[in-house]
């Protein structure tokens, strides 16, 4: 079965240091996606950053990075500067082809990070 | 841009009620898909669908049923609820395994 597994239920951090969420997935495909989403208190999914699994170099969005290492099957997100509004839920997911040529997104359970003032 | 619509964004049910929740996108995407979201659970694939008239099940798919009569609308229906269909749901679309997927705001729904 195709999994995704965020080990680390919550995390917290002291505003403008960093951190660093962890995810590891399964899967015996070459050619794939990988995502970590966002969900503050308002329940909206918001795309942090994505990384298409054909890419050595690691993607980034501004405070936001990935650290991709394929071998090992991890895709850690870093957050650099941490801000009160960096506060939600963090799922990493990993974008799949299902039989019959279709594709689905499959979650993590998610870690809870709380940035602190 | 609306992007992808949900309505209702809250509900509450009685046990054996059914109701239909609805899930449009204007961005023209072939892809569109149902999760539930409850908690330590993450987010799971309810129904999809790759284009008008055609739709599959995903992880969960017992208690609802789905319809693709148009490319902009994909409807979530519970025929008879149940309590353990108390979640959030969300309705995701995408133009393609090279784009991203757009959620809606989601469903808070409730069963008593």
């Amino acid at each position: 079965a195709q999994t995704v597994t965020q080990s680390q239920p919550e995390m917290s951090v002291q505003e403008a240091e960093t951190v660093t969420l962890s995810c590891t997935y399964d899967t015996s495909e070459s050619d794939y996606y990988l995502f970590w989403y966002k969900q503050p208190p308002s329940r909206q999914m918001i795309l942090v950053i994505r990384q298409e699994a054909y890419k050595q170099q690691n993607a980034t969005e501004n405070r936001f990075s990935v650290n991709f290492q394929k071998a090992a099957k991890s895709f850690s997100l870093k957050i650099s500067d941490s801000q009160l509004g960096d506060a939600a839920m963090y799922f990493c997911a990993y974008r799949i082809l299902t039989q019959g040529g279709s594709e689905k997104l499959v979650f993590g359970k998610g870690t809870k990070l709380t940035v602190n003032p | 841009n609306a992007g992808v619509t949900q309505t209702p964004k809250f509900q509450v049910l009685k046990t054996g009620q059914s109701m239909t929740l609805q899930c449009a996108q204007d961005m023209n995407h072939e892809y569109m898909s149902w999760y539930r979201q409850d908690p330590g659970m993450g987010l799971r694939l309810i129904h999809y669908s790759v284009g008008a008239g055609i739709t599959d099940q995903g992880e969960v798919p017992n208690g609802y049923n789905v319809s693709r009569s148009t490319t902009e609308d994909f409807p979530l229906r519970l025929l008879s609820a149940a309590p353990s269909q108390t979640s959030v749901y969300f309705c995701a679309s995408t133009a393609g395994r090279r784009s991203g997927y757009t959620f809606g705001s989601g469903t808070r729904l409730t069963v008593v």
